[in-house]
């Protein structure tokens, strides 16, 4: 039973660029949410997709913008990259059910680094 | 004052010692709550989940709730040094409410437990 997959692992980008991660979620799930943790830092949240729609957002702007596809995989695009978005950007999916709903288990994260 | 606060570390216990975790939380609304276990470099690991006030026990690991006080703990018995890791503080929302979907993370206490 594969775990929470995310890609890429590692990522280097430069300012003014634009970044596109992806993740698979847990067989079973269908809720993927999407962190951002900067180094020493708790995980903050971006945002949360079900049923392919944006359900929930943190405190970001626009330039972090999603999508989840029928197989409830997702992606996360990061445009105009600033130095500041340097982070490790977890997935974390949760499954059907009231109780399944909610725990949320993660990937591995993709580092991202801005120069 | 920050939604969700964990006592500041690093935290050294010697092994074989209890290891006490603190986290506070301000949202009285908050229901669901949550120890995640971060080792370096790596993506957060789900210890424990607790709903209700009082203890729950799991193997070397007790969580305990107290919504009235909005206090959470964990307690870590006969501490391994492979407990050495960050350990994150996560809280969720009622159900409905604007805070549901996402996880609200403390900063994190590190944890290093030595032979």
């Amino acid at each position: 039973d594969a775990g929470v997959t995310q890609s890429p692992t590692h990522l280097i980008k430069t300012r003014g660029q634009q970044v596109t991660l992806r993740c698979s979620p847990k067989s079973g799930h269908d809720t993927v949410s999407w962190y951002q943790q900067a180094l020493g830092q708790g995980p903050q949240f971006i945002f949360q997709y079900y049923e392919e729609e944006e359900r929930q957002r943190g405190n970001f702007p626009d330039r972090f913008s999603g999508h989840q596809f029928p197989n409830y995989s997702s992606e996360l695009n990061v445009n105009a990259l600033l130095l500041g978005d340097s982070a490790l950007y977890l997935c974390a999916s949760s499954g059907r059910g009231v109780v399944a709903k909610n725990i949320q288990y993660f990937g591995a994260g993709t580092r991202l680094s801005v120069l | 004052q920050k939604e969700v606060e964990q006592n500041s570390g690093p935290l050294s216990v010697p092994e074989g010692a209890i290891a006490s975790l603190n986290c506070t939380y301000s949202d009285r609304g908050s229901q669901s709550f949550f120890w995640y276990r971060q080792y370096s470099g790596k993506s957060p690991e789900l210890i424990m989940s607790i709903y209700s006030n009082g203890d729950k026990e799991d193997g070397r690991f007790t969580a305990q709730l107290n919504k009235a006080s909005q206090y959470v703990s964990l307690l870590i018995r006969d501490s391994q040094p492979s407990d050495s890791a960050t350990y994150l503080c996560a809280v969720r929302g009622i159900a409905g409410g604007t805070s549901y979907g996402k996880l609200t993370f403390g900063q994190g206490t590190i944890l290093t437990v030595h032979p």
